[in-house]
This record gives structure tokens, sequence and C-alpha cells, in this order.
């Protein structure tokens, strides 16, 4: 079974600064999309950046970029000059679907406090 | 597009009610998600639907819960009789077949007292 782990419940950035969260997963399957999900204190979950498995290039979305590092099965996202709109909780995720089989499979979270 | 919808946003009920959480997707998805979120377990799937057809409820907790998507707009999850540990916050998600990309709903926040 597919699993997701994020090791560090809890992390803290000052403003204007950069950050990185881990993320490290379990499969057997050489096809399948990562992503990393935000959850403000609204609750909604957001969609921050996604990577598909076959490609090696490191996915990037303006301030956030990720380091997929494939034979490690580890999924890290850095947010560069963070902001205070950054405060939330964030999912890493995994995907993989054959045929009508598509199951995405989160991991625990982990809470970002902003310094101002 | 409107995006998934979720119905109620909060309900609270007392032990022994029956609960249905509402969900629409969004037109054109083929698969819609059912997860359960509280503190302690994190996200949790609970089941879902590809056209419309269950594919996976390994994730229901039990037999007081069921899920149905009677079309391809339209999905409930019902909690039939609710006890207090039913309390978590409940997302519809969707996504077509071609992407990746889980869309959710709001939540729906369920306490049962």
């Amino acid at each position: 079974a597919q699993t997701v782990t994020q090791s560090q419940p809890e992390m803290s950035v000052q403003e204007a600064e950069t950050v990185t969260l881990s993320c490290t997963y379990d499969t057997s399957e050489s096809d399948y999309y990562l992503f990393w999900y935000k959850q403000p204190p609204s609750r909604q979950m957001i969609l921050v950046i996604r990577q598909e498995a076959y490609k090696q290039q490191n996915a990037t979305e303006n301030r956030f970029s990720v380091n997929f590092q494939k034979a490690a099965k580890s999924f890290s996202l850095k947010i560069s000059d963070s902001q205070l709109g950054d405060a939330a909780m964030y999912f890493c995720a995994y995907l993989y679907y054959t045929g009508a089989n598509s199951k995405l499979t989160f991991g625990k979270g982990i809470t970002l406090s902003v310094r101002p | 597009d409107a995006g998934v919808i979720q119905s109620p946003r909060h309900e609270v009920t007392e032990m022994g009610q029956e609960v249905t959480l509402r969900c629409k997707p969004i037109s054109g998805h083929d698969y819609l998600f059912w997860y359960r979120q509280t503190m302690m377990r994190g996200l949790e799937l609970l089941i879902y639907f590809n056209n419309n057809v269950p594919i996976d409820d390994s994730g229901m907790p039990e037999d007081r819960f069921s899920a149905k998507m009677p079309n391809a707009s339209f999905s409930t999850l019902k909690i039939q009789p609710s006890e207090p540990r039913d309390s978590a916050v409940y997302f519809c998600a969707s996504r077509r077949q071609d992407t990746g990309e889980l869309f959710f709903g709001e939540g729906s926040r369920l306490t049962v007292l």
C-alpha cells in the first residue's frame, strides 16, 4: 500500500525567508503524481503544486518549487520569500491510477507559521 | 464553473440521529471522492466513485456509513445512527479522468453531541 510521510508536524519561518517542507512516500509504481495542497484556516484545500513522476524537471509555481528525488522517494516543497498568507497547513499527497482505480493518499500534514 | 459544492457547511446533531451530507461535483469530472478530516487521523479517504460507480469503499468506517451517487452531478454520504466520534470535517472532491488534480469542496463540519 502507498504511504505518505510528513515527519515534521510544525515549522516556523520568518517573513521573506525561505522554508522547506519535507515529504517521503512509499510506492512500487513508476508512474504517478505528487501534490502539495495548502489548507488555510478557512479549511479550503488549495492545490499549490503538482509533479508527474515521469518528469525529471522539478515543478515550479512562482514562489513555490519542489525537489523531487524519485529514487529516494522524496518530494519536498520550498517556499521562497515567505509571506504571512503562506501560514497554513500543508499536505503532501500521492496519486496513482490505473483503469478506474484512482486513490489520492495524503500525509498527516505540517502546520507552517510565518513570523512577521 | 462553480467548483465542488457541499452542503451543509455546518451540522450539529445529537447522537443517534441520521446525518446526510451532500455533494455536487464539477461538471464533466469522472471521479468523486469523500474524505474525512480529524486532528487525530488527518485526511482519510472514505470512498470514491468513477462514473457514478463505487470503486473502493474500504475506508468507510463501519456499516453506519453509506454513500450513493445516483447520477453524475450528485452524491450523498449518510451516517445512521451518528455517534460523537463521527465529529469531523467531511470533504468531497472531484477530478477528471485525464488529470491528476483533485478539486475540493469547502467541507461539511459535523458535530455530534
